[in-house]
């Protein structure tokens, strides 16, 4: 079965550093981009950004980027998520998803989706 | 490019025919893909490049649309259908946008 698990959920405080993580499982890890969104609380979905596991080349939201740095580990099938200095703000579910690769022949263009998801790491950021 | 989702939230019965609307701010062609989200739940992928419908989804749910207005119908809504949609942008680097979605609830 392809799934992703993620870690378990966080309370942290303001300022402090955290790094959380999505295991891919029943597929080819290095095919396909891994890709994170958040969900505020009450709020929608919002693209974050996303790691390629065959180089390492990642894209981010102009939103997010700065504020979160996204990496992996190719030899365990992870990837991560991490913050050097959390705020309040942060406070968030927060998913990985595969992004699956697709091309149309019509316009010659890929895009992606995400087809399989991970559970959700709950971070809580308060003093 | 920004997507909008109309409405925001309906209520609806079981049996009801069910359709949700998303709008580009402009033309991007067939890519766009329905996702659902239920309460305390990753969301689910339904359906991508605008009509094609994933494995293991329901017949009832579809999709259409070309360019910039693209539709979600529900046919014959279910009880476990009651949740929340998003639309996505699928090739707009460097941002997959979401919708800001729609909630379906119990009338």
């Amino acid at each position: 079965e392809e799934q992703l698990v993620q870690s378990g959920a966080e309370v942290k405080k303001p300022g402090e550093s955290l790094r959380i993580s999505c295991k891919g499982s029943g597929y080819s890890f290095v095919t396909y981009w891994i890709t994170w969104v958040r969900q505020m609380p009450g709020k929608g979905l919002e693209w974050m950004g996303r790691i390629n596991p065959s180089d390492s080349s990642t894209n981010y939201d102009p939103s997010f980027q700065g504020h979160v740095t996204i990496s992996l580990d190719r030899s365990i099938s992870t990837a991560y998520l991490q913050w050097s200095s959390l705020k309040a703000s942060d406070t968030a579910i927060y998913y990985c998803a595969r992004h699956f690769r697709n091309y149309d022949i019509l316009t010659r263009q890929f895009y992606f989706y995400m087809d399989v998801w991970g559970e959700g790491t709950t971070v809580t950021v308060s003093s | 490019i920004q997507l909008t989702q109309s409405p925001s939230s309906l209520s609806a019965s079981v049996g009801d025919r069910v359709t949700i609307t998303c709008r580009a701010s402009q033309g991007i062609n067939n890519f766009l893909a329905w996702y659902q989200q239920k309460p305390g739940k990753a969301p689910e992928l339904l359906i991508s490049a605008a009509s094609t419908l994933q494995s293991g989804v329901p017949s009832r749910f579809s999709g259409s649309g070309s360019g910039t207005d693209f539709t979600l119908t529900i046919d014959s809504l279910q009880p476990e259908d009651f949740a929340t949609y998003y639309c996505q942008l699928l090739n707009s680097y460097p941002s997959f946008t979401f919708g800001p979605g729609t909630k379906v609830d119990i009338k």
